[in-house]
């Protein structure tokens, strides 16, 4: 399979915790986004990277979550201090110009925090 | 910040009926716009990307019309059957690269 996977597919965790989500994109895709969806929304944006750097950060990131993606490859996500209104569908994406820029989503991480 | 919207937010029809949705979206700093389809425990599945005004995409039975001057996009479903039951998703880009800002989606029950 060479699509986009995310891993895990559910975390339950109590607040407080912290919790980190892998993100592997499609090799070749250069672009690398998170995106958040919550019940009755469509998606929403996190954070970008070209390759290793991040290049734009939504201020619904707030100073309890980071995002890595050290080698231009897979990215990580990490929530700290969990809360309540964390609960979420989380997204992830890549993308390449060769790709009409089409952004390839994976099938998400359902965050529940108790 | 883009405001995108979509109609209707969800839609029940009969396994053979066609059906369309809308999206709406602000027509200045336009880039692009992308349809997706995203069925329960699946990942959203890119349909359409569309840039130019009038542009026009078909995939099967599905097709998208674009509107860049007016700011808004058609997606059309002919024939619909049960397993065209999922949430429609539009989402609109300002800049090469950049973020996607998504409607709330349409969600599409076809019953057979």
């Amino acid at each position: 399979d060479t699509g986009v996977s995310q891993d895990p597919r559910h975390k339950i965790t109590k607040r407080g915790q912290n919790v980190t989500f892998r993100c592997d994109p499609i090799s070749e895709h250069n672009r690398l986004y998170w995106y958040r969806q919550t019940l009755g929304q469509g998606p929403e944006f996190l954070t970008y990277f070209q390759n290793e750097a991040q290049l734009e950060k939504s201020r619904l990131l707030s100073d309890r979550f980071s995002a890595e993606r050290p080698k231009g490859s897979f990215s990580t996500l990490e929530i700290q201090r969990t809360e309540q209104g964390d609960s979420a569908m989380y997204l992830c994406a890549s993308s390449s110009y060769s790709s009409q820029e089409t952004q390839y989503f994976g099938p998400g991480t359902r965050l529940l925090v108790l | 910040i883009l405001n995108v919207e979509q109609s209707p937010q969800s839609l029940h029809v009969q396994e053979g009926d066609s059906t369309n949705f809308t999206c709406s979206f602000p027509s200045s700093n336009f880039y692009a716009l992308h349809w997706y389809r995203w069925e329960t425990a699946k990942s959203p599945e890119a349909l359409f990307v569309m840039t130019l005004n009038g542009d026009e995409k078909k995939k099967g039975r599905i097709s998208a019309t674009l509107n860049t001057k007016e700011g808004y996009s058609y997606l059309y479903i002919k024939g619909s059957q049960p397993e065209d039951s999922a949430t429609y998703l539009c989402a609109s880009k300002e800049t090469s690269g950049s973020r996607l800002t998504f409607g709330e989606g349409t969600q599409l029950t076809v019953n057979p």
